[in-house]
């Protein structure tokens, strides 16, 4: 059972660069996650997914963008990166809601440079 | 801004004893309230749930929450040092979302 995982784990990447953080799921979870998680800050949430094609707006989405067009991939894309960036970022999902245990990937350690 | 609170530690903690952690939240209607255990360098995973005021028990962890006072706490009985972890607590805040605090470091010394 894969339950949630997440690629690459590590990435370096430059200034300006897009870059695209993948999330898949095994479970049928309805509720998908990105958070990002510094020191300081604490994991802030970026964006999240109810379902397929509907998706909303976190704490933190400037200079994300994010896309389900199925249930179980939850990809998260960095459209021009930024040194603020660098972060390690984590996916998450739950079953039908958010008021409900989360569970979460290993997570992805992006360097901004 | 939905906020919760915790003291970053480090809380120290010789092996065996019980270990206090406290989060506050700001939010009256939040009615959902989970511990997570955060490694270094690994992710958050769930040690416990809870809803009702009260305790709520599993095995050496009791989770313990006072709405009225807008409090939550876990107890880590006989203390080991494979607990030493940062703890997270996280608050519903009615927006299909949950609110995380900064978490506090525990360290239990053999």
């Amino acid at each position: 059972d894969a339950g949630i995982t997440q690629s690459p784990r590590y990435k370096i990447t430059e200034t300006g660069r897009q870059v695209t953080l993948m999330c898949h799921q095994t479970w049928s979870h309805s509720y998908m996650f990105w958070y990002r998680q510094d020191l300081g800050h604490g994991l802030r949430l970026i964006y999240y997914s109810a379902a397929a094609d509907i998706t909303d707006k976190g704490e933190v989405p400037d200079g994300y963008v994010v896309s389900r067009s199925k249930t179980e991939n939850f990809p998260l894309t960095l459209e021009s990166a930024t040194r603020s960036q660098t972060s390690v970022y984590f996916c998450a999902s739950s079953v039908s809601g958010a008021a409900e245990t989360q569970y979460f990937g290993p997570g992805t350690r992006l360097l901004v440079l | 801004q939905k906020e919760v609170e915790q003291n970053s530690g480090p809380l120290s903690v010789p092996e065996g004893a019980i270990a206090s952690l406290n989060c506050t939240y700001s939010d009256r209607v939040s009615q959902s309230f989970f511990w997570y255990r955060q490694y270094s360098g690994k992710s958050p995973e769930l040690i416990m749930s809870i809803y009702s005021n009260g305790d709520k028990e599993d095995g050496r962890f009791t989770a313990q929450l006072n709405k009225a006072s807008q409090y939550v706490s876990l107890l880590i009985r006989d203390s080991q040092p494979s607990d030493s972890a940062t703890y997270l607590c996280a608050v519903d805040s009615g927006y299909s979302t949950l609110t995380f605090g900064k978490g506090t470091m525990l360290l239990v010394s053999p």
